[in-house]
């Protein structure tokens, strides 16, 4: 079955600490998306790519970086500048250019040790 | 900037009964709009969407309907079950961007 996976499903970082979120599609999408979610909240932007090599920041790019170099995977760092990086962080894939609901994966829970 | 709004953090029903949520936005560029349901630790998932030339659009047990004159979506359910409980999100995408602005969830509870 195609769809959007992420992993780790929970990760704990230590101050100071980069880590990483994977994601990975297989639905052919051509653009991915970074959301992150706080309790109560809606989902906030991160960052997103519209196709292979080229990346934009969303709302709330600081303190992230990301990469994508495959057309499935567009993995997440959250790097040790982002000093309130608790949250559940969310991958989303589509087809660019026409208006079409976004996939999500199942989130990755992020929380400082 | 965009700002999407919903009438009522919580809403709770009884089983069989239907359901309204109710959904404000601001930008009046947004054409394209996105219902999502999101369970406890799990992604949303697409329920329906409709297209601003549209004022209603039903699925199974699902209507959504668009006012665009007050700017103001809702989604209704039909027959609520249990599984039903959830978080329910709109969002709005204003035309030509593809990017979606997010609301900050309405909470279905459906009592049994």
């Amino acid at each position: 079955d195609g769809g959007i996976t992420q992993s780790p499903k929970y990760l704990f970082r230590k101050e100071g600490q980069n880590v990483t979120l994977s994601c990975e599609q297989n639905l052919n999408h051509d653009a991915m998306y970074w959301y992150r979610q706080d309790p109560g909240q809606g989902l906030r932007l991160i960052y997103y790519s519209q196709i292979v090599n080229d990346f934009q920041k969303g709302d709330i790019a600081e303190g992230y970086s990301v990469s994508r170099e495959k057309k499935e995977s567009f993995p997440l760092t959250v790097t040790s500048a982002q000093k309130n990086p608790t949250a559940f962080y969310l991958c989303a894939s589509s087809f660019w250019g026409t208006n079409q609901p976004q996939h999500f994966g199942d989130g990755t829970r992020l929380s400082i040790l | 900037g965009e700002s999407v709004g919903l009438h009522l953090p919580t809403l709770s029903v009884q089983e069989g009964d239907n359901s309204i949520i109710n959904c404000a936005y601001s930008n009046s560029a947004s054409d394209y709009f996105i219902w999502y349901k999101q369970e406890s630790g799990k992604g949303p998932q697409f329920i329906i969407d409709i297209r601003s030339n549209m004022d209603k659009r039903q699925g199974q047990r699902v209507t959504v309907l668009l006012n665009k004159t007050v700017k103001h979506l809702s989604l209704q359910i039909a027959a609520t079950q249990p599984g039903d409980s959830a978080v329910y999100f709109c969002a709005t995408v204003p035309g030509g961007s593809y990017i979606p602005t997010f609301g900050r969830g309405t909470s279905l509870i459906v009592h049994p």
